[in-house]
């Protein structure tokens, strides 16, 4: 399965850009790329996904490496709301339904007032 | 539209005893998946129903079981229940099966379970 690493914790000042860094060297060609966050005691929540093209939408971007072995998570000005664990997934089309989710560690974001 | 529904949110068994854990998907979704967080291991997925049969699995004992009904609520069941069972059990449902790559995941708060 192709794995995923991200830096154990990062810190932000509130209103300031922050880039979260994923690393997927094995990944395949039928990998796309997903991003979920989950705040203090809840379930994890969608964020972003993208396969080889920068994405953008309402919550953050998504820059992916040209050769498409780490992609980077854009959050363009930070609140204290988005201080969560932010997961970086691989999800691959492998034909029919078998199907599997690959789950990295995640980072540990804190947001400073 | 009502989110994903996870009851109970907490329970306390003992070891050897068994448990079910229900999950009610947001209106129309007809995938449900579930997922085991412990600290230890982070986020490992068990498994996922669609239309009333399990897709896919994930590396789990067969301690370790569910089902989907009609109306795409799920249950799972984990019998004989040992220590490192304890963990956050979540649900999550999405419109279509898991092999939409693309699908979104929505997710319920988890049901919390300690193993005495």
């Amino acid at each position: 399965d192709a794995k995923t690493t991200q830096p154990n914790s990062m810190e932000s000042n509130e209103e300031e850009p922050v880039h979260l860094p994923c690393n997927h060297s094995t990944i395949s060609g039928t990998d796309y790329i997903h991003w979920y966050r989950q705040l203090p005691s809840q379930g994890p929540e969608y964020v972003i996904h993208g396969l080889t093209s920068n994405v953008n939408n309402r919550m953050a971007s998504l820059a992916i490496a040209e050769d498409r072995k780490s992609s980077t998570l854009i959050l363009h000005r930070a609140t204290l709301r988005d201080a969560a664990v932010y997961y970086c997934i691989l999800r691959r089309a492998s034909g029919g339904s078998n199907y599997k989710l690959t789950f990295g560690k995640g980072t540990l974001l804190t947001v400073n007032p | 539209k009502a989110g994903v529904t996870q009851t109970p949110r907490y329970l306390i068994k003992t070891r050897g005893q068994q448990v079910t854990l229900s999950c009610s998907p947001i209106s129309g979704h007809r995938s449900v998946s579930w997922y085991q967080q412990t600290p230890g291991q982070g986020l490992q997925f068990l498994f996922e129903y669609f239309s009333e049969t399990q897709r896919n699995k994930g590396n789990f004992p067969g301690r370790f079981s569910g089902r989907q009904f009609s109306n795409s609520r799920s249950e799972m069941n984990v019998s004989t229940l040992e220590l490192g069972d304890s963990a956050l059990y979540l649900c999550a449902s999405s419109l279509a099966p898991l092999a939409g790559v693309t699908d979104t995941q929505y997710f319920g708060p988890g049901t919390r379970l300690t193993v005495l």
